[in-house]
């Protein structure tokens, strides 16, 4: 079975500190996709960034990094220097590449950023 | 493109009645799907279509009904409304066949069953 934890329920830092959100998965499949999105306060959902299973190469957009280390099944996420717009619930979500593409999503972070 | 959009934004019914859901894309995107959103759960799959004519259950699908007449609509279909329906629903599409996975999401329906 599919499974995406994110242990973190809520997480609060004062502005400009970093904080990693903690992805961890479970797949029996060889091949997948790992993506994040954000939830700001107005509903919508965003998409951060995908990854797949052959790359563990790590990445970085700005001030946000990824972590992807498939020895300990975990997908974590950076934000360095943290803003008050980065105030957000944050999901992490597992895809297998069969046709449903169905995505497997933790049940969040809520990330608070206090001025 | 306006990308995916849904009706309406927000809705109230009581125990019983049906309403449906709609969901639009202009993207062209063969698949579409419907999650719904409950708090601390994350979100979980409803129904998914992989193109026009073809619907398959996802995780949650009891209460709930697809069609998929065309590429560009997806409604969901609520028959009888429960109390447990009471949830934020999102639509969402994909290009099938594209290298990149991104679904995009629609700005969510607030439904609540009284």
């Amino acid at each position: 079975a599919q499974k995406v934890t994110q242990a973190q329920t809520e997480i609060s830092v004062v502005e400009k500190e970093d904080v990693t959100l903690d992805c961890v998965y479970e797949t029996r499949d060889t091949t997948y996709y790992l993506f994040w999105y954000k939830q700001p306060p107005s509903g919508e959902l965003v998409f951060l960034i995908r990854r797949n299973s052959f790359d563990e190469q790590n990445e970085i957009s700005g001030r946000y990094s990824w972590n992807f280390q498939k020895s300990t099944s975990s997908f974590n996420f950076t934000i360095t220097a943290s803003q008050v717009v980065d105030s957000a619930v944050y999901f992490c979500a597992l895809s297998g590449m069969d046709s449903s593409y169905k995505l497997i999503f933790g049940s969040g972070t809520r990330l608070l950023v206090r001025p | 493109n306006a990308g995916v959009t849904q009706t309406p934004k927000f809705q109230v019914l009581k125990t019983g009645q049906s309403m449906t859901l709609q969901c639009a894309q202009d993207m062209n995107h063969e698949y579409m799907s419907w999650y719904r959103q409950d708090p601390g759960m994350g979100l979980r799959l409803i129904h998914y279509s992989v193109g026009a004519g073809i619907t398959d259950q996802g995780e949650v699908p009891n209460g709930y009904n697809v069609s998929r007449s065309t590429t560009e609509d997806f409604p969901l279909r609520l028959l009888s409304a429960a109390p447990s329906q009471t949830s934020v629903y999102f639509c969402a599409s994909r290009l099938e066949g594209g290298s990149n996975n991104e679904q995009f999401f629609g700005p969510g329906t607030r439904l609540t069953v009284l």
